[in-house]
């Protein structure tokens, strides 16, 4: 039963290019949840997806930042028009949860974004 | 969701015990305490959350005070493996519409050989 996996483990884009980063959620979790972590800081939440609908996109930035969570296929955090400021690590978790029940999110080992 | 405040950093000898307190005094009745951890350059780890009740697993025990105002996490036998910055966290049960979690800056456990 593979992890969440997420894809590039590292990338490096100029300023002003786009990002895309990819994340498919375990098996049988319907529910993913992206967050950023700033170099020498905590993670802060991003976005929550479902399949097909963005639940709480409350930190996410206003401008440049978007997220999907298609019928078919990974999540995809994109960012436009990259800035230095953008580098960080980005991890995306994925979680079971049914109503009422709570399970730990379980995380992958995050993409390294870089902006040169 | 309850702020929680932790030790900033924490030292503790391989194959003792290390116990990590956060203190958690505006919990509300609904809301969970949980923890995870982060090893260098990983993606977080959930380790074991509890409302009232101590809880156990196969990494970890959670003692949760009376009052429900401060916890702390328990690695039996700590390893150098174990060196991590640990994350307490308090938040409701979450189901349906729930946003995501609020990390804290953590306490910096330093498993010393």
């Amino acid at each position: 039963n593979a992890g969440v996996m997420q894809n590039p483990r590292h990338l490096v884009r100029r300023r002003g290019q786009e990002a895309r980063l990819r994340c498919s959620p375990m098996k049988g979790h319907s529910h993913v949840y992206w967050y950023r972590q700033l170099p020498e800081e905590g993670l802060k939440f991003m976005v929550y997806l479902q399949k097909e609908n963005i639940i709480d996109e409350s930190g996410m930035p206003k401008e440049r930042f978007s997220a999907e969570f298609p019928k078919e296929g990974p999540s995809i955090l994109r960012i436009q028009q990259v800035v230095r400021g953008d580098s960080a690590a980005y991890f995306c978790a994925s979680s079971p949860m049914d109503r009422g029940i709570s399970y730990g999110y379980t995380f992958g080992s995050g993409t390294r974004l870089t902006v040169v | 969701d309850a702020k929680t405040t932790q030790p900033p950093s924490m030292d503790c000898a391989e194959g003792r015990a290390a116990n990590l307190p956060c203190n958690h005094s505006t919990i509300s009745g609904n809301e969970y305490v949980y923890w995870y951890r982060q090893i260098h350059s990983q993606g977080p780890q959930y380790i074991i959350h509890g409302l009232k009740n101590n809880e156990t697993n196969e990494m970890a025990s959670l003692i949760i005070t009376e009052d429900r105002k401060s916890s702390t996490l328990i690695l039996p036998h700590a390893t150098l493996r174990d060196t991590a910055v640990y994350y307490c966290i308090v938040r409701v049960e979450s189901g349906g519409g729930a946003d995501g979690l609020t990390f804290g800056k953590g306490t910096h456990l330093i498993i010393q050989p």
